[in-house]
């Protein structure tokens, strides 16, 4: 069974400044997709990023990018320039490519920023 | 709708009751997926909906629940019996075609307190 693990439960970062956050996952599988989604208060649930294994680039959307190593499994999120907007829990999640078209989360990491 | 909408957005139930959460997803949307969110926790999966064909109820902790999609649009998830357990966020999510990427669109969730 797949299994999606974020081992940092909160994070804090300065305005402005850049924060990474971690996930590991485990899998058999060698296609597969993993994303950061952002849950803010309010509870809806957002997409942040995502990437395809069978890609070797990281992907990258504005000042959210992903440091993904596909043999050791990990898939980190870095935020630069942070907002008090990003303020939020974040959530790792692993999707097999096939018809099992769950989503497996990890348990979250809380993101503070400072003014 | 823009997006996919849950109601009621707060339950309050008392142990033994029956409860039924509702959603409506993005409309032409033919998957639906529904997650249950303890606090502090992830999202786990519960069942799965292609149209009105529920695919994969692996997820339902128990007899107890059960989800239904009848004409392939709106669905209902159901409780029988809740107990303090039940206790959780319900997020409905919704993509538009049964492929192996397709973006899930989170609702905002309904918030079930049993007390």
């Amino acid at each position: 069974a797949q299994t999606v693990t974020q081992s940092q439960p909160e994070m804090s970062v300065q305005e402005a400044e850049t924060v990474t956050l971690s996930c590991t996952y485990d899998t058999s599988e060698s296609d597969y997709y993993l994303f950061w989604y952002k849950q803010p208060p309010s509870r809806q649930m957002i997409l942040v990023i995502r990437q395809e294994a069978y890609k070797q680039q990281n992907a990258t959307e504005n000042r959210f990018s992903v440091n993904f190593q596909k043999a050791a499994k990990s898939f980190s999120l870095k935020i630069s320039d942070s907002q008090l907007g990003d303020a939020a829990m974040y959530f790792c999640a692993y999707r097999r490519m096939d018809s099992s078209y769950k989503l497996i989360f990890g348990s979250g990491t809380r993101l503070l920023v400072r003014p | 709708g823009a997006g996919v909408s849950q109601s009621p957005r707060y339950k309050v139930a008392k142990r033994g009751q029956d409860v039924a959460l509702r959603c409506d997803p993005i409309s032409g949307h033919v998957s639906l997926f529904w997650y249950q969110q303890a606090l502090g926790q992830g999202p786990e999966f519960l069942t799965y909906f292609q149209n009105e064909a529920q695919l994969d109820k692996s997820g339902l902790p128990s007899d107890r629940f059960f989800a239904e999609r009848p004409e392939g649009s709106v669905s209902t998830l159901k409780i029988q019996r809740t107990q303090q357990e039940d206790s959780a966020v319900y997020l409905c999510a919704s993509s538009f075609r049964d492929r192996s990427y397709n973006e899930q669109f989170f609702g905002p969730g309904t918030r079930l307190t049993v007390l």
